[in-house]
């Protein structure tokens, strides 16, 4: 069964930054790319970045390009988005999502998702 | 960025009622489009992919069509697990963007 959960979220202060990871099961996670969609309280989703199976290829969001940083470690299966000059707009529900491509850039859409972690910015 | 546009916003309707959610985009999209199930305190969930294509394990009720610009989620005789918000998403053009949901309620 596949299986993603994240953690990491938590209480930041504007400016501060916070690590999030996701950790994976199920499925040979070298072989898909992953993402990370943001939720605000309320609204609807974001999608904030993704990267390639391998790790060599990503993308952000512009709102997000300079601040957040997405990587993964194929070795032990974990996704992690990285992010930095935290701002109030960035409360979100952060999900990790999986795709059924190697490639961010190829058939983007998402076929399984983990339960998300809160981020509060205050 | 490509606008996702979802009609209704809220949509009130009863056990066993057929329900048809719209989603229009600013560009034209190749039939590059998902739809999502969202239910409160839960992750999205995908139901369905290339515009009418639908994942595995997903009811029969669920339909989805449409191309170019428009696109409709279709649910023929609502189930009491099918109240949820629904999601569009768009993969034709990056960044990947969605809809704002549209909310299925109990009349």
């Amino acid at each position: 069964e596949v299986q993603l959960l994240e953690s990491g979220g938590g209480l930041v202060l504007p400016g501060g930054s916070l690590r999030l990871s996701c950790a994976a099961s199920g499925f040979t996670f070298s072989n898909y790319a992953m993402n990370w969609v943001r939720q605000a309280p309320g609204k609807g989703l974001e999608w904030v970045s993704g990267i390639s199976g391998s790790g060599d290829s990503t993308y952000y969001v512009d709102s997000v390009k300079g601040r957040f940083t997405v990587s993964r470690d194929n070795a032990i299966n974990t996704l992690y988005l990285q992010m930095n000059s935290l701002r109030a707009e960035d409360t979100a529900i952060y999900y990790c999502a999986k795709q059924i491509v190697t490639l961010w850039y190829d058939v983007g859409y998402f076929d399984c998702w983990g339960q998300g972690t809160l981020v509060t910015v205050s | 960025d490509i606008q996702m546009t979802q009609s209704p916003s809220t949509l009130s309707a009863s056990v066993g009622d057929r329900v048809t959610i719209t989603c229009r985009a600013s560009q034209r999209l190749n039939n590059w489009l998902a739809w999502y199930q969202q239910k409160p305190g839960k992750a999205p969930n995908l139901l369905i992919y290339r515009a009418s294509t639908l994942d595995s394990g997903v009811p029969s009720r669920f339909s989805g069509s449409g191309s170019v610009t428009e696109f409709t989620l279709t649910i023929t005789s609502l189930q009491p697990d099918d109240f949820a918000t629904y999601f569009c998403q768009q993969y034709n053009i990056y960044p990947w963007t969605f809809g704002q949901g549209t909310k299925v309620e109990i009349k």
